[in-house]
């Protein structure tokens, strides 16, 4: 099974809908990220988890909300977007924070 | 603040050895790491340099001089299936700086027959 998994894949959303982005890893690992990627610049660290708890926001805006149930599974729920945050929206995960770490596929975020 | 800066892009021909240089700028880091990223791919894990010198693996070395504030990874006996994006990225020191990466912004390598 892929190690780390992330659904949907696209999204198309309007400034007034409220989604989610689903991650999960089957690595066993205790550390999960969101990354953004946007076309010609460098992959930005959005949020660190850490066994389920937040040790990194990294001074994102207040419409991404990540929630981390358990170790396996991250969420970031979009709600209020703007077209800006249209971008590649990466997870990953590694076995301790500082440790290698293991991305999905991304899912393609576009905000109209 | 903390930054990396690599060329954005390099071609190469098939079989040819090329270098992606990757400078930093930033006060303490654990190490330097790249990673792959295929178009509309997954970044993936290459490589990672703790100590400096050169860390082999297969046909990809990287090496690392914290003394020059600069890194590079080598690709030899190029293959097509090298065409991708490669970025170097920090693990930072520090409080509050747990498990965050720095990337540059990324260095697309074409490969050519």
């Amino acid at each position: 099974e892929t190690g780390v998994t992330q659904t949907p894949r696209h999204l198309v959303m309007g400034m007034t809908n409220k989604k989610s982005l689903k991650c999960e890893q089957h690595l066993g690992h205790n550390a999960m990220y969101w990354y953004k990627q946007s076309a010609k610049k460098p992959l930005e660290l959005m949020f660190v988890y850490n066994f389920k708890e937040q040790t990194e926001n990294n001074s994102v805006p207040s419409r991404f909300s990540p929630e981390c149930p358990n170790s396996s599974h991250l969420f970031l729920h979009l709600h209020t977007l703007q077209p800006e945050d249209s971008a590649l929206y990466l997870c990953a995960s590694s076995q301790d924070t500082g440790s290698e770490q293991y991305f999905g596929p991304g899912t393609r975020l576009t905000v109209t | 603040g903390q930054s990396l800066e690599q060329p954005s892009e390099v071609t190469a021909v098939e079989g040819a050895i090329v270098q992606i240089n990757c400078t930093y700028q930033t006060s303490g880091f654990y190490g330097l790491s790249w990673y792959q990223q295929h178009d509309g791919g997954a970044p993936t894990f290459l490589s990672y340099n703790a100590l400096d010198g050169l860390e082999e693996t297969g046909r990809f070395s990287s090496f690392l001089s914290r003394s020059d504030s600069y890194g590079y990874l080598l690709l030899q006996e190029l293959q097509m299936k090298d065409s991708a994006s490669y970025f170097c990225a920090v693990r930072l020191h520090g409080s509050g700086n747990t498990g965050k990466l720095i990337f540059g912004q990324g260095t697309t390598l074409q490969v050519k027959p």
